[in-house]
This record gives C-alpha cells, sequence and structure tokens, in this order.
C-alpha cells in the first residue's frame, strides 16, 4: 500500500508570494488532516476533512490559508500572500481507523 | 484546555544506555495516547499508542510506555539505545474530533 505523499517536499519562496502544498492521502481513506510545525514548536492541527467536507478548520491560522479536497481524493493547501511566520514544516495525514502521516513539506518563507 | 508537555527539549545518551523519554498530559477524559517518532527526512512513524487496558504497551523498533492515570504521564522507555535511534520523539494525545494535540518535541542524541 502506498503511504501517504506530500509534494513539494521543500519550498522556497519571496513574502508576498503564492505557495500550494499538495497531498495525496491514502487510497480509501476518507479522513485528510493537515498538521503545522513552526520551528521550535509543537506540531499543530491546521483542519480535518472528512471526503471532500471540511469537518474540522479551527487551526486555520487565518483567512490567507485556503485548504480544498477535491471529490474527496488529493488535498491542496495555499497559502496566499505568504508571510515569514507561515514557515514551518506542513504536514498531512490521512486516515482510516489508524493516522498515516506524510513526510511533509518544507516551507520557507524569506 | 488539552494539552501535551514534554519537558525534555533534547536529551543526549550513550549507545546501549537505557532511554526514558517524559510526557505528561492534560485532558479531561480517558486519553489516547501515541509516541511519534521522526527520523532527518522522514514522516512521523507511530511507535505506540494507548486506547485502554494494560497500562504498559509495547510497540515497534523495541519501545514501550506506560501509562499512568494518577501521573498524568506516558513516558517512553527504550532499555537499550542504538544509534539508529537518533530523531525526535512526539508524544500526543487525542482530542474531540479525532485531531492529535502534540508536545514540542525531544530531540534524541546517540552518542557511540
Amino acid at each position: 500500500e502506498a503511504g501517504v505523499t506530500q509534494f513539494p517536499s521543500h519550498s522556497v519562496i519571496e513574502k508576498g508570494q503564492t505557495v500550494t502544498l499538495r497531498c495525496d492521502p491514502i487510497s480509501g481513506h476518507d479522513n485528510l488532516y493537515w498538521y503545522r510545525r513552526v520551528m521550535g514548536k509543537e506540531i499543530k492541527f491546521l483542519l480535518h476533512f472528512v471526503k471532500e467536507s471540511k469537518q474540522d478548520e479551527s487551526g486555520m491560522p487565518n483567512n490567507r490559508f485556503l485548504a480544498e479536497r477535491t471529490g474527496g481524493t488529493y488535498s491542496t493547501l495555499k497559502v496566499q500572500p505568504a508571510e515569514l511566520e507561515d514557515s514551518g514544516v506542513y504536514f498531512c495525514a490521512s486516515s482510516g481507523t489508524t493516522y498515516h502521516f506524510g513526510p511533509g513539506t518544507r516551507l520557507t518563507v524569506l | 484546555a488539552q494539552s501535551v508537555t514534554q519537558p525534555d527539549i533534547h536529551i543526549t545518551v550513550s549507545e546501549g544506555a537505557s532511554l526514558e523519554l517524559r510526557c505528561n498530559y492534560s485532558y479531561g477524559a480517558t486519553p489516547y495516547l501515541f509516541w511519534y517518532v521522526q527520523s532527518p527526512g522522514q514522516g512521523l512513524q507511530l511507535l505506540l499508542k494507548y486506547f485502554s487496558g494494560d497500562t504498559l504497551v509495547q510497540g515497534i523498533k523495541g519501545f514501550e510506555a506506560e501509562f499512568k492515570r494518577s501521573q498524568s504521564s506516558f513516558n517512553l522507555r527504550k532499555p537499550s539505545v542504538h544509534w539508529s535511534d537518533a530523531a525526535e520523539y512526539f508524544c500526543a494525545v487525542e482530542g474531540r474530533t479525532d485531531k492529535l494535540i502534540f508536545g514540542t518535541g525531544t530531540r534524541l542524541q546517540v552518542f557511540p
């Protein structure tokens, strides 16, 4: 079984630019989560999809972040415009009964 | 509020030595508890989890953890550390709506 994949693995952008992160969950997993770790701090929940619906987006920091899940399959997380404090590692996870995490996307905003 | 505390940011041990990583949680109900490990360039890998039953939980790679309700702790242990155990370790509790609440992580360094 293929695991959760994320693209890109690294992204370096300038403040004010737009970045889109992609997550492909394990096939058949209805639940998809986004988490973020800012340097030196804990990994924090951003949002939770069940199929294509947002179940919980209480962790989204502000309206510069937009998450979508097309047809209940892959998900994208867009940051527009990016700010310096958005730098960190963005993790995606999917679950049937157990969480499976992807390798993360390291975002650096200069 | 639900929270997880990992008091040790960085731990260094010699290969072959025993290891204990501390985790304390704050959660109103019976917690679901997890330990994850992240090796460089890798995603978060589940080491073990506690839902109910036996308070001593066995995991992968020779790790175990003990749930102590009276101390609100879920410490991770390994009797003999290998150089390949060098990584960052995260304790987590599952909150409402299935989301995980993580501690700040403990970075483990292993000396030969």
